[in-house]
């Protein structure tokens, strides 16, 4: 089982300021991470994935990968209000394991 | 948006009632997947399929039974509803292998009464 924890938030930025959300996990074998986005009362949706030791970045978005530390974290850079959601993690396999999620608030 | 489709996407049931919950996708993946989402738990697995007939259990998969008998289709029953299983259910499809990720449908909310 791969067990995976986040902050449940809510964690609570201004508008323009960077969100850094954080996601550690238990499985040492876990290779590569998907970060998705849910906003109130919808579905995930992808918005980033990290296969690699590292950073990986796409636009305001980046992800973070530590496997030493066996932590993975994404960066929100210029959030916007719009950015209001909550972020789930999740290491990559045929079945998913999701974090908790954390609640982000992104005030104007 | 992937092609996933949930219906219904509400239901209202009394306990005791059998219900069965349908995803239908239209991108011929091999993976199909039910979770239930529920405050303070997250999104929890139920159960998964990797195949036309070929399923198996996830980590929450009491009180729910799955078939697949077309690529295109996963159902999921509650063969007699209680009141924990009140939720939101989404559907979720993969093409498989271990770094391809996973698309939900737009989910079912589920009340029983």
């Amino acid at each position: 089982q791969k067990e995976v924890e986040q902050n449940s938030g809510p964690l609570s930025v201004p508008e323009g300021a960077i969100a850094s959300l954080n996601c550690t996990y238990s499985d040492r074998g876990s290779q590569s991470f998907f970060w998705y986005r849910q906003y109130s009362g919808k579905s995930p949706e992808l918005i980033m994935s990290i296969y690699s030791n590292g950073d990986k970045e796409d636009g305001r978005f980046t992800a973070q990968l530590n496997k030493a530390s066996q932590y993975v974290s994404l960066l929100i850079r210029d959030s916007q209000p719009s950015d209001s959601a909550t972020y789930l993690c999740a290491p990559a396999g045929n079945m998913l394991t999701f974090g908790g999620g954390t609640r982000l608030m992104v005030k104007p | 948006d992937a092609g996933i489709t949930q219906s219904p996407r509400h239901k209202v049931t009394e306990t005791g009632t059998p219900v069965t919950l349908r995803c239908h996708q239209t991108e011929n993946h091999r993976y199909m997947y039910w979770y239930r989402q529920d405050p303070g738990h997250g999104l929890r697995l139920i159960h998964y399929s990797y195949g036309v007939k070929d399923t198996d259990k996830g980590e929450v998969s009491d009180g729910y039974s799955v078939s697949r008998s077309k690529t295109e289709d996963f159902l999921l029953t509650l063969e007699s509803a209680t009141s924990s299983q009140t939720s939101v259910y989404f559907c979720a499809i993969s093409p498989g292998g271990s770094q391809e990720t996973q698309y939900f449908g737009p989910g079912t909310r589920l009340l029983v009464l």
